[in-house]
């Protein structure tokens, strides 16, 4: 596709559970980015990848948080154990190459429920 | 490291009123600046850029101007309507290889008819 997608775009899950999340960024995007957004709230940086760089982790609110990005495309979100405090948007964007000019370009979401 | 402040808000504005969302940026080197606006239900979306400084970028009559000696990013608009009623997040991002984004916290806008 065109722009970046996410899935999957409604998630409604009990406490205690594992949850993952996909993102497939836009082709030959070498940047991908996890946030979160709380109700009513901006974003929270979660989780950066680039090219074949160690990821920038410093976003990641506890150890039940991780991500992986395989083969530099796909990226996957994971929850561990999930708590009601982690429903949120959990938004991916993807940039292209390295220089300070290129935007981010957001895919509309994954709207977590945790019950 | 880098940071950015913006207004807190909300904004509430009439129809055809002058806008002015003020953001500042704390930056070493010459990073690019950006604002990005999420409309009710939907998902972020560049508005506008700048990469240097004294640039200008704009959109949907919407304009920022790059000022470097005053670290600033202003976003203006001179008659908004209701359609403009959104969120409004500044950006940044270093010039150093592999530099993250850093957005303010946002700033909410309601423009009433």
């Amino acid at each position: 596709g065109a722009g970046v997608s996410q899935s999957p775009s409604n998630k409604v899950t009990e406490k205690g559970k594992d949850v993952e999340l996909r993102c497939d960024p836009i082709s030959g995007h070498t940047a991908l980015y996890w946030y979160r957004q709380s109700l009513g709230q901006g974003l929270e940086f979660l989780i950066y990848f680039q090219g074949n760089s160690a990821p920038d982790k410093s976003g990641l609110p506890s150890d039940r948080f991780s991500a992986e990005r395989t083969g530099g495309s796909v990226s996957t979100l994971t929850i561990q154990r999930t708590q009601q405090e982690d429903s949120a948007v959990y938004l991916c964007a993807s940039s292209s190459g390295t220089g300070a000019y290129n935007e981010q370009f957001f895919g509309p979401g994954t709207r977590l429920t945790v019950l | 490291g880098n940071s950015v402040t913006q207004m807190e808000g909300p904004v509430t504005l009439s129809e055809e009123a002058f806008l002015t969302i003020n953001c500042t940026y704390t930056a070493t080197g010459y990073p690019s600046l950006f604002w990005y606006v999420q409309y009710p239900g939907e998902g972020l979306q560049l508005l506008l850029k700048a990469t240097k400084a004294d640039d200008k970028g704009s959109n949907k009559g919407f304009e920022a101007t790059y000022r470097k000696e005053t670290t600033s990013f202003h976003l203006e608009k001179g008659s908004v309507q209701v359609s403009d009623s959104a969120v409004y997040f500044c950006a940044l991002r270093g010039d150093n290889y592999g530099q993250n984004f850093v957005f303010g916290p946002g700033t909410r806008l309601s423009v009433l008819p």
